[in-house]
C-alpha cells in the first residue's frame, strides 16, 4: 500500500519529442504527488507537484496530468532537450509533513 | 540562501568501522529527512526527525543505524559496525513547519553523502 510503481525504468526520445513517465500508487491516504529530477552527483530537486483536487497542471514544458480514480499519475514533457536528460522520479505523500514515498526512477536521455 | 548542506561528500570507511553522516537544513527548516538511495534505484526512507524528536524511523534498520536532530547542530546519521551493502548514496532533505509551508515545495534535498565501504 505504500508502493510508488514508476514506468518506463529507462527512455530515449529524440530533441523535440515529448517524453512520457508514468506513476500508479495504492494508498488514497496520498493527497501530495510531486515530481523530482535528479542529475548525476547531485540530489533531487523539484520540477512541478500536484494535488488531487485538480486532474492537470502545467509549468512551462512539464504537465503533470493526474487521474484519481485510477490513482495514476503521469508526467509529459514537452520538446524535450538534451539538457533535460536525467533521472526523474515520482512520489507521494500524505499532505506537506509526511515522508515522501518514491517510485524507482526512470533514466531519460534525449539525443539531439 | 545556502541550501541543505551534507558533509562528507565521499566516506569511505573499512568493514566494522563507523560512519557519521551530517546534514545541515536549510535556515529556518525544523523537519529533516534522511533517505538511502542504492546504485540504479530509487530513493528509500529511512528516518523522519524534528529538533530533539524522531518522529517516523520506520524506515530504518533495526541495528547499527541511528539518527539524531539536536537543538543546536546538525542532523547526524550514525552507521555502527558498516558492512559493504551500507554502500550507498545518503541524502537528507529539510522543510520548513507546517504552519510555515507554502506552495509545492516542501522537500529541498542536499547533494549527498557517498558512502564506500571497503
Amino acid at each position: 500500500q505504500q508502493q510508488v510503481k514508476q514506468s518506463p525504468q529507462s527512455l530515449i526520445v529524440q530533441k523535440g519529442g515529448i517524453s512520457i513517465i508514468n506513476c500508479a500508487y495504492e494508498n488514497t491516504a496520498f493527497d501530495y504527488f510531486p515530481w523530482y529530477q535528479q542529475f548525476p552527483g547531485k540530489g533531487p530537486a523539484l520540477l512541478i507537484a500536484i494535488r488531487p483536487d485538480v486532474s492537470e497542471k502545467k509549468e512551462g514544458r512539464f504537465t503533470i496530468s493526474f487521474n484519481k480514480s485510477a490513482k495514476q499519475f503521469s508526467l509529459h514533457i514537452m520538446d524535450s532537450q538534451p539538457g533535460d536528460s536525467a533521472t526523474y522520479f515520482c512520489a507521494a505523500s500524505r499532505g506537506y509533513t509526511d515522508k515522501l514515498i518514491f517510485g524507482t526512477g526512470t533514466r531519460l536521455q534525449v539525443f539531439p | 540562501n545556502a541550501g541543505v548542506m551534507q558533509n562528507p561528500r565521499h566516506l569511505v570507511r573499512r568493514r566494522g568501522q563507523e560512519a557519521r553522516l551530517r546534514c545541515s537544513p536549510m535556515k529556518g527548516h525544523s523537519h529533516v529527512y534522511w533517505y538511502r538511495q542504492l546504485p540504479e534505484e530509487g530513493l528509500k526512507f529511512m528516518v523522519y526527525l524534528q529538533k530533539e524528536n524522531i518522529i517516523d524511523e520506520s524506515g530504518m534498520p533495526k541495528e547499527r543505524f541511528s539518527a539524531e536532530f539536536p537543538k543546536e547542530g546538525p542532523s547526524i546519521l550514525r552507521i555502527q559496525q558498516v558492512v559493504r551493502g551500507d554502500s550507498a548514496a545518503y541524502f537528507c532533505a529539510s522543510s520548513p513547519p507546517a504552519r510555515g509551508r507554502q506552495g509545492n515545495s516542501p522537500l529541498h534535498f542536499g547533494n549527498g553523502t557517498r558512502l564506500t565501504v571497503t
